[in-house]
């Protein structure tokens, strides 16, 4: 139980374009989810927390009009990197939790975005 | 505010070894403290977690963890490592807020 996916696993788009990313729990509704950005070889940097139907809460330094998240349901979250460029070429890693009293949170596997 | 040190970017160690890779922590109020593996190009897969009761935890593929308050530690351990252990392991603290705070992670590089 608790999987959550992720999709797409990679993607390679050009400077300037949108890409989306979804992250769904395919075992559990998730009331809260997690967009994390990862560098090479460090750790995870929270971007911002979604709770479904709310907007979502950004940290600080991440700019919500270039990484629109979108919680519409219990079991999908979207990430939306808008007018992506080199410097945005990163691991986008999501995670969610379910219920009140779970501090465990279950990791996506990852999304490799590349911007040319 | 809550920090986690992990104090050993790296280490390496012989197959069979055992290992003990540290965690320390900081913070104000209680906290749930986490040990998380990732192997390459992967998300994140909880290995163990600390919330309350024994301060010895055990999890998964045979690593273990103990919970120090007084020495605000949570090193996690492993009597005999294998080849496919080898992998980037993070440490994580969350208090009653929903937010993980990681660590920079450690590199375990398991050799035959």
């Amino acid at each position: 139980g608790a999987v959550v996916s992720q999709h797409p696993s990679r993607v390679i788009c050009k400077s300037g374009t949108s890409v989306k990313i979804e992250c769904r729990s395919l075992d559990f509704q998730a009331t809260t989810m997690f967009w994390y950005r990862q560098f090479p070889k460090q750790s995870l940097m929270l971007m911002a927390t979604s709770n479904e139907g709310s907007k979502a809460t950004y940290e600080q330094g991440v700019e919500k009009d270039k990484f629109l998240i979108n919680h519409a349901s219990l079991t999908l979250s979207t990430l939306t990197v808008t007018s992506a460029h080199p410097e945005d070429s990163s691991f986008y890693i999501c995670s969610a939790k379910g219920g009140q009293g779970l501090y465990e949170q279950y990791f996506g596997p990852g999304t490799r975005l590349t911007v040319t | 505010a809550q920090s986690v040190t992990q104090l050993d970017s790296q280490v390496p160690v012989f197959e069979e070894a055992p290992v003990e890779l540290r965690c320390n922590y900081s913070s104000s109020v209680s906290v749930y403290l986490f040990w998380y593996v990732q192997y390459p190009n992967q998300g994140l897969q909880l290995l163990l977690k600390y919330l309350s009761g024994s301060t010895l935890v055990k999890g998964i593929n045979g690593f273990e963890a103990e919970f120090n308050k007084s020495q605000t530690s949570f090193h996690l351990r492993k009597p005999s490592v294998h080849i496919s252990d080898t992998a980037e392991y993070f440490c994580a603290v969350s208090s009653n807020t929903d937010k993980l705070i990681f660590g920079t992670g450690t590199r375990l590089q398991v050799f035959p």
